[in-house]
């Protein structure tokens, strides 16, 4: 079966104090890793797809990095409205099923 | 594009009565996803559809869940009868299909059963 695990399950950051989220996984064949974003109240937002190790992504001050094992989510510089759960999501080589891991809320305090 | 429609937002009910959540797709998505949040399990996928047909639903927690997608722009999910465990916030989400496989969620459906 397939299994996400996404640490820490808590992130306190000062304005500025540059961090990185974890998301491990093993699944039967790898078609895309996803990253989300959501903000109390509302539903997850898409960040990035990343389809291969060695692959990365940017988008402002975030930026997603691939392994075979393990993606990161690093924040740079990072801003109060930062501030939310991030979520990254496994799609395995058959069918379109997403599975999710627990999160890591982060929380950047002025 | 006004993204994944849910109705409705809240919705308190007593146990025992039947519930149906609403979800509109975002146009020319060609599959629609049914998931379940809560604090103790996170996000799980209850089922998805592709082309209106169900692919999968082996998240569906019981016989007390169903889901139809009548058409590519409307699907509903129900609970009859509804237990005080099924509060939880229910999202729908849509994705392109053809080699686009991100998806995109609406606002959700925050359930709450006495």
């Amino acid at each position: 079966e397939d299994q996400v695990t996404q640490s820490p399950e808590a992130l306190r950051l000062q304005e500025g104090e540059s961090s990185s989220l974890n998301c491990s996984y093993t699944v039967s064949g790898l078609r895309g890793l996803f990253w989300y974003r959501q903000d109390p109240g509302k539903g997850p937002e898409f960040l990035f797809t990343l389809y291969s190790a060695g692959e990365e992504k940017e988008k402002e001050r975030l930026k997603a990095t691939l392994t075979k094992k393990e993606s990161f989510l690093h924040i740079t510089a990072p801003k109060p409205e930062d501030s939310a759960t991030y979520l990254c999501a496994v799609l395995r080589a058959a069918g379109n099923k997403l599975t999710f891991g627990g999160g890591t809320r982060v929380l950047v305090k002025p | 594009d006004a993204g994944v429609i849910q109705s409705p937002r809240h919705e308190v009910t007593e146990m025992g009565q039947e519930v149906t959540l609403r979800c509109k797709p975002i146009s020319g998505h060609d599959y629609l996803f049914w998931y379940r949040q809560t604090m103790m399990r996170g996000l799980e996928l209850l089922i998805y559809f592709n082309n209106n047909v169900p692919i999968d639903d082996s998240g569906m927690p019981e016989d007390r869940f169903s889901a139809k997608m009548p058409n590519a722009s409307f699907s509903t999910l129900k609970i009859q009868p509804s237990e005080p465990r099924d509060s939880a916030v229910y999202f729908c989400a849509s994705s392109p299909g053809q080699g686009v496989y991100e998806q995109y969620f609406g606002p959700g459906t925050r359930l709450t059963v006495t």
